[in-house]
């Protein structure tokens, strides 16, 4: 059974500051890996993809990859209040299906 | 990325009944989903759309119950038949766009169907 493990949250970041978001994943054949962001009644929408070991930039958001620990992570640098949502890690193997954590709600407070 | 649409976008429905959903794509993919997103958890996938072939369904979820459609690349349909309370919930197709360049495949959602049920 793939599992992908996220901390549910809430976790309060104050404006500006680094919001880290992680992820675990069980299965270790794994080799491509997601962030969603979800807004409250909205679909997931994908902001960062990542699947060598190492980290990843784009803007504000870095996707981080530790595959000989299972773990990965999202940082978002100077957090705004818009980038309160909840944030999805998907994981998946070489034949498409995608395996979702259950999100973490970020709250970004002004 | 793509440009994704479904219908209905919301609707309320009286138990034992049946709603078909939509979804509609800008441009011819291989890959469609349909996922379920019940309140409050996270998106499990029902099953994967094939053009020309059955629908591969999920460990759980089966034809009989979830209906699926694929006539050609870039529309797809998914039925929740004899719907009961416990079908409330969020349906959501998605497709998936190869990746180039040694890029992952990747996959975009629709805008999802809100579903209660009566």
């Amino acid at each position: 059974q793939k599992e992908v493990e996220q901390n549910s949250g809430p976790l309060s970041v104050p404006e500006g500051a680094i919001a880290s978001l992680n992820c675990t994943y069980s299965d270790r054949v794994s080799q491509s890996f997601f962030w969603y962001r979800q807004y409250s009644g909205k679909s997931p929408e994908l902001i960062m993809s990542i699947y060598s070991n190492g980290d990843k930039e784009d803007g504000r958001f870095t996707a981080q990859l530790n595959k000989a620990s299972q773990y990965v992570s999202l940082l978002i640098r100077d957090s705004q209040p818009s980038d309160s949502a909840t944030y999805l890690c998907a994981v998946t193997l070489s034949y498409s299906t995608l395996t979702f954590g259950k999100g973490t709600m970020l709250l970004v407070s002004p | 990325s793509a440009v994704i649409s479904q219908k209905p976008s919301r609707d309320i429905c009286q138990r034992g009944t049946s709603l078909t959903i939509q979804c509609q794509v800008d441009s011819q993919v291989t890959m469609m989903f349909w996922y379920r997103q019940q309140p409050g958890q996270s998106l499990t996938l029902i099953a994967t759309a094939n053009q020309g072939s059955e629908a591969t369904y999920e460990s759980g979820f089966v034809i009989d119950k979830f209906p699926i459609s694929r006539p050609n690349l870039t529309f797809s349909t998914l039925t929740v038949s004899n719907m009961s309370p416990e079908d409330s919930s969020i349906y959501l197709c998605s497709v998936e766009r190869r990746g180039l360049g040694g890029q992952a495949d990747t996959q975009y959602f629709g805008p999802g169907t809100r579903l209660t049920v009566l």
